[in-house]
């Protein structure tokens, strides 16, 4: 009963290749996020949305691309992925924009880009 | 300055041993505290708010010093079950605004 899951947990593809990575809460929350975490740990939030809606983007290149069919799903897509992509991506969701602070974390989705 | 500092360890301290470490933040308008917990190659998981008047949880106490904008955490009688990560979270004055994470405390209990 996985209260937030990703799919895939590894994901190891070329340069220039587009990816997506899935994201579903079974938490009932109206709110998602994703975070990028790189090498050196910083924990970065790249997108929110509150019930399908944006809410937050940070400066993060238009090659990456968000989509919330319905508020317990999140998913981000990434076209011509770069070296630098390469991280942990962590999708989250919070019970609202105001509970913020008590985010519910997937596994993560481990990036590789060669 | 970055928003929220940790320093990034490692504290390698033996079993049963007290271990404390701070984090500082630097908007004085900053409305609330938290310490995360991210085990290696895990996701981060909520450990605990840090109230004005500090507060408790066991064996792991948190503090808020708004003057000099810094909270910490302390953990007594460690366990090997507390090597991991700590990450401080910081949310700003505003509900909407987003809340930031430190880099992370990383801790490692030997037996």
């Amino acid at each position: 009963d996985t209260a937030v899951s990703q799919t895939p947990k590894y994901l190891v593809t070329q340069m220039g290749n587009d990816k997506s990575i899935k994201c579903e809460q079974n938490l009932g929350h109206d709110t998602m996020y994703w975070y990028k975490q790189d090498s050196k740990k910083f924990l970065k939030i790249m997108f929110s949305y509150n019930n399908k809606e944006l809410i937050i983007n940070e400066t993060v290149p238009n090659r990456f691309s968000p989509k919330s069919p319905d508020k317990a799903h999140l998913n981000l897509h990434i076209n011509s992925l770069e070296l630098g992509d390469s991280a942990v991506y962590f999708c989250a969701s919070s019970q609202d924009p105001a509970f913020q602070e008590t985010q519910y974390f997937g596994p993560g989705t481990r990036l590789l880009v060669l | 300055r970055k928003e929220v500092e940790q320093d990034p360890g490692p504290f390698n301290v033996p079993e049963g041993a007290t271990v404390a470490f701070n984090c500082t933040y630097s908007n004085s308008a900053s409305q609330s505290f938290f310490w995360y917990r991210q085990d290696c190659r895990k996701e981060p998981k909520l450990l605990m708010s840090v109230y004005s008047s500090g507060n408790e949880d066991g064996r792991f106490t948190a503090q808020l010093n708004r003057a000099s904008q810094y909270i910490s955490l302390l953990i007594r009688d460690s366990k090997l079950s507390d090597s991991a990560t700590y990450l401080c979270v910081v949310k700003p004055y505003s509900s909407a605004s987003k809340i930031i994470f430190g880099s992370g405390t990383r801790l490692s209990i030997r037996p």
